[in-house]
């Protein structure tokens, strides 16, 4: 069966520190990968999205990006956060019926 | 472009029945899905329903399509205190664009 990973679950960061978060996925192949940013338990903000080794579309233009440097990898990285880079961020990979499974989720905190 | 749109909140007795509303405007939605999320956690999915269809059951859960209003529905029977979460609606047209996601409806469950 598939299951989705993601870490580190909570991160406490200070302004203009750089970031990295991982998201693997195991028992699929060639999925498409998402990352999701949410604020305040509320309604979700696609970030990027690919759908192979290499290749990421994005979303919303700020200062974060998204690199695909394996088949079932994606990694979510900032140079240098912001106060505004705070929230839930959760990764998902995209079933047969188009339906998305979200991982556990990384709670951010930029001080 | 396309756009998903629920009411945010709800409050029910327990055991009494929730039904949670949800409208979308992409005519040639092939998928449409509900996503639970409880404090703190991903997104689960609950239940999906294909385009072609007018009602789906599962257990307490029941989803009716109306295709032609473009309205969605989730009705939970017996509703728990368990049951409280944010529920979001989504719809896909097929391909590799990603899910359109409504902002949640926070169900809370009076005991």
């Amino acid at each position: 069966s598939q299951t989705i990973h993601q870490w580190p679950a909570t991160l406490v960061q200070p302004v203009g520190s750089p970031l990295s978060l991982e998201c693997t996925v195991e028992g699929t192949s060639n999925p498409n990968l998402y990352w999701y940013r949410q604020a305040a338990g509320r309604g979700l903000q696609l970030l990027f999205y690919s759908v192979g080794i290499g290749q990421i579309s994005s979303e919303v233009p700020q200062n974060l990006s998204a690199s695909r440097p394996q088949d079932r990898q994606f990694i979510l990285s900032s140079k240098k956060l912001l106060l505004s880079d705070s929230g839930f961020y959760l990764c998902a990979w995209r079933g047969l019926r188009n339906e998305q499974f979200f991982g556990p989720g990384t709670r951010l905190t930029v001080l | 472009g396309e756009d998903v749109e629920q009411s945010l909140f709800l409050s029910v007795r327990e055991g009494d029945s929730s039904v949670i509303n949800c409208t979308y405007t992409d005519s040639s939605s092939t998928y449409l899905y509900w996503y639970k999320q409880e404090p703190g956690a991903g997104l689960q999915l609950l239940t999906y329903i294909f385009s072609n269809m007018d009602m789906k059951q599962d257990q307490r859960l029941t989803v009716l399509l109306n295709k032609k209003d473009k309205h969605l529905s989730l009705r939970i029977a017996d509703t728990q205190t368990g049951d409280s979460a944010i529920y979001f609606c989504a719809e896909s047209n097929s391909g590799n664009t990603p899910l359109v996601f409504g902002k949640g409806t926070r169900l809370s469950v009076i005991a």
